[in-house]
């Protein structure tokens, strides 16, 4: 079953304005991540939050984790036309041994900047 | 550094035939590989956990001689679709894992006709 959900399914923007995606997931974790995906390529890690983390900044990226509400958001600030893409949140499929390192992907929030 | 390539990058095969996919880590070696498959407008799936030296774990629901899962080395991967139908049509990506992190080929890009 899928461990990540995000909202909003599709979102577009107007260039220099901010986007915010939010990622639900239901079980415990000890780390989330989000990626991005150009149409019909391969992913890009983008930041890694651990659960005991509440806030992360990685150039115009910021990331947030909410362990009480199961919950994240990804926040791209300035937006350019070259962030359009596809994003995705991920949590390891367990928290022990080899299911850490198993990924289970939310459905994904497709972004659309408008020059 | 943590190059992972996919080859090939698109194929189209007839109905009834197989089709190998490699998944290759350029840059470091890697003992754990994963398989994923993404329909259009829709997430990553994990199909299966590719071990070195040892028999790929599939995930539920993921037919296992159907997909046909090697990992013959610590930089290879291979990944053969067998019997191919229209329904298998489909992206598959695959990535490597180095130092609890995965990182992705490009994917490839199947079309059954």
């Amino acid at each position: 079953s899928q461990q990540g959900e995000e909202d909003p399914q599709a979102l577009s923007i107007q260039e220099g304005e901010n986007a915010t995606m939010n990622c639900s997931y239901k079980t415990s974790i000890n780390n989330l991540q989000w990626y991005r995906q150009n149409s019909g390529r391969g992913l890009v890690h983008l930041i890694l939050i651990r659960s005991n983390e509440r806030e992360k900044h990685s150039g115009r990226l910021r990331v947030t984790l909410d362990t009480s509400k199961k919950s994240s958001s990804l926040l791209i600030t300035a937006s350019r036309a070259a962030d359009t893409a596809s994003y995705f949140c991920a949590t390891p499929a367990g928290v022990s041994g080899g299911s850490n390192y198993k990924l289970t992907f939310g459905k994904g929030t497709l972004l659309t900047v408008n020059p | 550094g943590a190059v992972v390539s996919q080859h090939p990058s698109r194929v189209i095969c007839k109905s009834g035939t197989s089709v190998k996919i490699e998944c290759r880590s350029l840059d470091f070696q890697a003992t754990t590989m994963f398989w994923y498959r993404q329909f259009p407008k829709q997430s990553l799936m994990l199909m299966a956990t590719s071990n070195e030296g040892s028999k790929a774990t599939y995930e539920q629901g993921v037919e296992k001689d159907k997909f046909l899962i090697n990992h013959a080395s610590l930089t290879l991967s291979t990944l053969t679709v067998t019997s191919a139908h229209p329904e298998d049509s489909s992206f598959y990506i695959c990535s490597a894992l180095r130092s609890y992190e995965q990182y992705f080929g490009p994917g490839t890009r199947l079309t059954v006709t």
